[in-house]
């Protein structure tokens, strides 16, 4: 079955620092990943998202995040953390041709100045 | 502008109370989604559509109904059933050509239920 594991429900960085937000799946078949991020009540908005053309994926506001099939890894990162990055990151994963995504637990982004 | 509307943005339903969630979009995305928001649960798919006029369940569809009369429209009726509505209600939409896999889902703002 496949599942979403993010790996710390809150993360702290200071201002300027790198981000590093951890997401693992579990899938049998190649699998479609995204990561969303999630202002305080909004609805969600599309970071990034791997279909397999390229394992290096850069998405909007400066972040960006690697897919490492021997690790079933999607970590999301960002070389300097700004103010505004503070928010519920999720990671989220579909394979086949299905429609449901499946989703991880979020992780919460703290951002010290 | 392009987008998907859900009203109200807070909904207060008494007990015994049948409330209704709208969602709207104008993208002309064949597929939308109902989802469930709670603290530390993640996203949770209470039904979902891919064309007009049907639906299937999701993973929490107990005490919730839909209908997709419209391309466009979804609403969401969280009935009495529901012994535990309240939460951050989510929907979305996504355009089905070129196969599930390559879609993505929009979301719109959300509605806040709570209980009276």
């Amino acid at each position: 079955a496949q599942s979403v594991t993010q790996l710390g429900s809150h993360v702290s960085v200071s201002e300027g620092a790198l981000v590093l937000l951890r997401c693992n799946y579990s899938s049998s078949v190649p699998p479609y990943l995204f990561w969303y991020v999630q202002y305080p009540n909004q609805g969600l908005q599309l970071l990034l998202k791997y279909t397999s053309a390229a394992t290096l994926v850069k998405g909007i506001n400066g972040f960006e995040a690697e897919f490492k099939k021997s690790e079933t890894s999607f970590h999301l990162t960002k070389p300097s953390a700004h103010m505004s990055d503070a928010a519920e990151y999720f990671c989220a994963v579909r394979t086949g041709n299905n429609r449901k995504l499946i989703w991880g637990l979020g992780t919460s982004l703290a951002v010290n100045p | 502008d392009g987008g998907i509307t859900q009203s109200p943005k807070y909904l207060f339903r008494k007990e015994g109370q049948n409330v209704t969630l709208s969602c709207e979009q104008n993208l002309n995305h064949d597929a939308m989604y109902w989802y469930r928001q709670d603290p530390g649960q993640g996203l949770r798919l209470i039904y979902y559509s891919q064309i007009v006029n049907d639906f299937q369940k999701g993973d929490i569809a107990e005490g919730y109904s839909v209908s997709r009369e419209k391309k466009e429209s979804f609403p969401l009726t969280v009935t009495s059933a529901q012994k535990n509505p309240t939460a951050f209600y989510l929907c979305a939409s996504s355009m089905t050509s070129g196969g599930a896999v390559f879609e993505t889902q929009y979301f719109g703002p959300g509605t806040r239920l709570l209980v009276l």
